[in-house]
């Protein structure tokens, strides 16, 4: 079946990075955007950006240029999210995301990743 | 990029229905039919409801409706039911760096 699987939380201290990675199984890997997508705790989704898996182009949102990273494996159907300069305000629940078509929504999610930032 | 306007709140009966707005500018909503809606409950990741303003994916109850009229995108729940009751968000593509903003999300109370 069709799934995302995320890698496990992750607690990191405040100006340390975290990688984030999303695998993916059941479906051709590179025909699907990838999104990633986080919430802060009792807060909203925010959109992070965006990696297209077949030629590995990105676009990110501009709160997080400078400071994120999206990066693709396609042997390994895999894609990962890199975010430094980590701060308190980066503790969240990040998600992958696929999309079928370029602004169509995003129909199947990761289970989650919980990244802590605390001293 | 700001996100979008949604009500923070919305309450129905049983049966009966409610709708959530999502107001955007012309830069988002009110430029493109790229709006989308998720139900996410407690604990759990999003999970798509609506797209492309009116669209429903497989497996989603038809009671389930979207609709957009200018920057204003809404999502109807008829019949309501207690399984309803969760969060909503809408999303939009939006012009620029920033290609996709949510609303700040509608927490549907089932009375």
């Amino acid at each position: 079946q069709v799934q995302l699987v995320q890698s496990g939380a992750e607690v990191k201290k405040p100006g340390a990075s975290v990688k984030v990675s999303c695998k993916a199984s059941g479906y051709t890997f590179t025909s699907y955007y990838m999104h990633w997508v986080r919430q802060a705790p009792g807060q909203g989704l925010e959109w992070m950006g965006m990696i297209n898996p077949s030629g590995g182009s990105t676009s990110y949102a501009q709160k997080f240029q400078g400071r994120v990273t999206m990066t693709r494996d396609t042997t390994t159907s895999t894609v990962y999210m890199d975010l430094s300069s980590l701060r308190s305000e980066d503790t969240a629940v990040y998600y992958c995301a696929r999309e079928a078509n370029y602004g169509t929504g995003m129909d199947v999610w990761g289970q989650g990743t919980t990244v802590t930032v605390s001293s | 990029q700001s996100a979008l306007t949604q009500p923070r709140s919305v309450s129905g009966s049983p049966g009966q229905s409610v709708t959530i707005s999502c107001t955007g500018t012309s830069s988002d909503v009110g430029g493109y039919n790229y709006v989308s809606w998720y139900q996410q409950h407690p604990g759990k990741a999003p999970k798509l409801m609506i797209y492309d303003v009116s669209k429903r994916p497989s497996g989603v109850p038809d009671r389930f409706s979207g609709s957009k009229s200018g920057n204003t995108a809404s999502l109807t729940i008829s019949g309501l039911q207690a399984e309803d009751e969760a969060d909503y968000y809408c999303c939009s593509y939006a012009a620029g760096y920033t290609l996709r903003v949510f609303g700040a999300g509608t927490k549907v109370t089932v009375l």
